[in-house]
């Protein structure tokens, strides 16, 4: 079945880092994968739509100069977070679907998501 | 806006009951409705997709139904078990591609 590759699955580290969270779809093809932000007992929250060779699609009050999405190929975006605060701690999970299948009966794989940890 | 609530947010359940998780959204127009299931620290497993033509979908002990008129979705899990202990969640496809979560049901099956 269709699989979703998210690395690394756990950073922990200062204030002030830049981290970089990849996601690869690892056999199909997918022109738009998603960004979402889970914050402890809580559901998840669109942050931002990946774009295969053109700008991502920030949602509201989500700051892109500080969550730079690069989406240079049909099988990988990169969700970098500049400078992290602790406050940018929380769980990153990505999802995409096959960009070769119908839209209505193809659900949607995720990644198995990246706990950033910001000291 | 599309919103998305799940009720109730925990359950506790004794080992062997049949349980119902009801999921309602505010935007009739979807594409799908998919559930998941998300254990403590780790991403999400995809468990049925109804499409917006369907009436249910069933996968195992799990039968989930769509109500698309009335906004309501129920995930059925039959003769529960400990493993089946974890957060559901209900999302759907509205248009825009990406998924409009519920806030999930923690389910606790107790041995």
């Amino acid at each position: 079945g269709a699989v979703v590759s998210q690395h690394p699955s756990r950073v922990i580290c200062k204030s002030g880092t830049s981290v970089k969270i990849e996601c690869r779809s690892l056999d199909f093809q997918a022109t738009t994968m998603f960004w979402y932000r889970q914050f402890p007992k809580q559901s998840l929250m669109l942050m931002a739509t990946s774009n295969e060779g053109s700008k991502a699609t920030y949602e509201q009050g989500v700051e892109k100069d500080k969550f730079l999405i690069n989406h240079a190929s049909l099988t990988l975006s990169t969700l970098t977070v500049t400078s992290a605060h602790p406050e940018d701690s929380s769980f990153y999970i990505c999802s995409a679907r096959d960009r070769g299948r119908g839209r209505s009966n193809q659900p949607q794989h995720f990644g198995d998501g990246t706990r950033l940890s910001i000291l | 806006k599309q919103e998305v609530t799940q009720i109730p947010a925990a359950l506790s359940v004794p080992e062997g009951e049949n349980l119902v998780l009801n999921c309602s959204f505010t935007d009739s127009a979807i594409y799908n409705l998919q559930w998941f299931r998300q254990d403590p620290g780790k991403g999400l497993t995809s468990l049925l997709l109804i499409q917006s033509s369907q009436r249910e979908q069933t996968s195992g002990r799990l039968n989930a139904s769509l109500d698309k008129s009335s906004g309501r979705s129920t995930l059925y899990i039959a003769a529960s078990q400990p493993g089946d202990s974890a957060t559901y969640l209900c999302a759907v496809d509205t248009g825009r591609r990406a998924l409009t979560f519920g806030s999930g049901t923690r389910l606790q099956v107790q041995p």
